[in-house]
């Protein structure tokens, strides 16, 4: 059974451009959620995509947005970086939306 | 809004020495509790998931336990490979379905 995998695993970006990380869900699991975590700091959530919709959102604005695709696999796209976006994005997938969420080897995003 | 508060906010054990990591937690309804393991610079590893006051579970060296305002994460002989961050998180099931996480409690065990 294949986990959760991401992609690229470390990307370094200037302030203002925009990025996308990738996320592939494990097999059989029909629930993506992202979270951002800083150095030092728990996991935040950004959002979910059950069933290719959103399923739920934190405290973040605007510019962060996502997809997710027929095959479950998902998109964060994030516009306009600031300094402060550095941080490891996970990504989570889950059976369903209520189950145990399983994460995984996450992008370390840098900001210059 | 939910919180969750982990203490200590470092550990450091000599090995084979026993010890427990806390989780306080407020909810409005707790769902589930979770307990999840983290190497410098990876995801986070699910250990446990508890759902009820009184649940216990048990993998390994690792002995999990709820009550209605905290969790307890006991460590039994721990070994050098037992160093990680362990975080705590919780599901209320309130709106959106996430997790809030602790910032965690790292954990270094000596030879």
């Amino acid at each position: 059974e294949t986990g959760v995998t991401q992609s690229p695993t470390h990307l370094i970006k200037t302030r203002g451009q925009q990025v996308t990380l990738r996320c592939s869900s494990q097999s059989g699991h029909n629930t993506v959620s992202w979270y951002q975590q800083a150095l030092g700091q728990g996991p935040q959530f950004i959002f979910q995509y059950y069933r290719e919709e959103e399923n739920g959102r934190g405290n973040f604005p605007p510019r962060f947005s996502g997809l997710q695709f027929p095959n479950y696999s998902s998109e964060l796209n994030v516009n306009a970086l600031e300094l402060d976006d550095s941080a490891l994005y996970l990504c989570a997938s889950s059976l369903e939306s209520t189950e145990t969420q399983y994460f995984g080897p996450g992008t370390r995003l840098l900001v210059l | 809004e939910d919180q969750v508060t982990q203490s200590p906010e470092a550990l450091r054990l000599q090995e084979g020495e026993s010890s427990s990591l806390n989780c306080s937690y407020t909810v409005s309804g707790l769902r589930g509790l979770f307990w999840y393991r983290q190497d410098p610079g990876k995801g986070p590893e699910f250990l446990f998931t508890l759902y009820s006051a009184g649940e216990e579970k048990e993998k390994e060296r690792l002995k999990a336990t709820l009550t209605k305002k905290e969790s307890f994460l006991h460590i039994t002989a721990p070994k050098p490979e037992d160093s990680a961050t362990y975080l705590c998180a919780v599901y209320s099931g309130a709106g959106s379905y996430q997790l809030t996480f602790g910032k965690g409690t790292k954990l270094s065990v000596i030879p």
